[in-house]
């Protein structure tokens, strides 16, 4: 089954304790992206990658990293988190540049205390 | 930056009736503008897309047109049912980046 996973689930963490959530998809596709939701905005794009080793920021990319070291696999890594980046993450993936049908994971709630 | 603005915020119609979400954009370099529905406790999913080279695309009760003169596009969506309760989001897409709406919260009564 086509898929876009992502792990934890749900998180809850303190001030300051870098966190890795992870990102994997199985359709062999090029572009990859972090998104975040916070009520009343929508989503808003952190960080993406046209492919392996190829990453650019986004709209929001402050306080977080990203690294493509395999086509398959995109981890969002929060060094030092903050309360204001609490928020529901969503990764997701699609053919080339992004300008097709992008598939999103089942998010990732993340709570900074 | 590109700025996507969307309306309205909540839309409630009757089962049967059309429901119309509108988007408004601003820079004329963005060329993919394509419509996610997320339904309560998923990812958003693709429902339909235009691109800039292209009007009006419909998709059985789903239908989008784009004005690029005046940098809108809307998403139709006629004979509504109960399963069409959901939040909608517009977004539009230049120099591989999206952009997203705040979103629609559309509530179809039985």
């Amino acid at each position: 089954e086509a898929q876009v996973t992502q792990n934890p689930r749900y998180l809850i963490t303190v001030t300051g304790k870098k966190l890795t959530v992870t990102c994997s998809q199985n359709m062999n596709h090029e572009y990859m992206s972090w998104y975040r939701q916070d009520p009343g905005l929508g989503l808003r794009q952190i960080y993406y990658s046209m492919n392996v080793e190829v990453t650019d920021k986004g709209d929001v990319p402050e306080g977080y990293k990203v690294s493509r070291k395999e086509k398959r696999n995109f981890p969002l890594i929060l060094e030092s988190p903050s309360p204001n980046q609490t928020s529901l993450y969503f990764c997701a993936s699609g053919t080339s540049s992004g300008t097709d049908t992008q598939y999103f994971g089942p998010g990732t709630r993340l709570t900074v205390l | 930056g590109e700025n996507v603005e969307q309306h309205p915020s909540t839309l409630s119609v009757q089962e049967g009736d059309s429901a119309v979400i509108k988007c408004t954009y601003s820079d004329s370099a963005s060329n993919y503008f394509p419509w996610y529905k997320q339904e309560l406790g998923k990812g958003p999913q693709l429902i339909i897309d235009i691109r800039s080279n292209v009007g009006e695309k419909k998709d059985q009760r789903i239908a989008v047109t784009l004005n690029k003169t005046a940098k809108h596009f809307s998403l139709h969506i006629t004979e509504t049912q109960p399963e069409d309760s959901a939040v909608y989001f517009c977004a539009a897409y230049n120099f591989n980046k999206f952009y997203f709406g705040s979103g629609t919260k559309l509530n179809v009564k039985p």
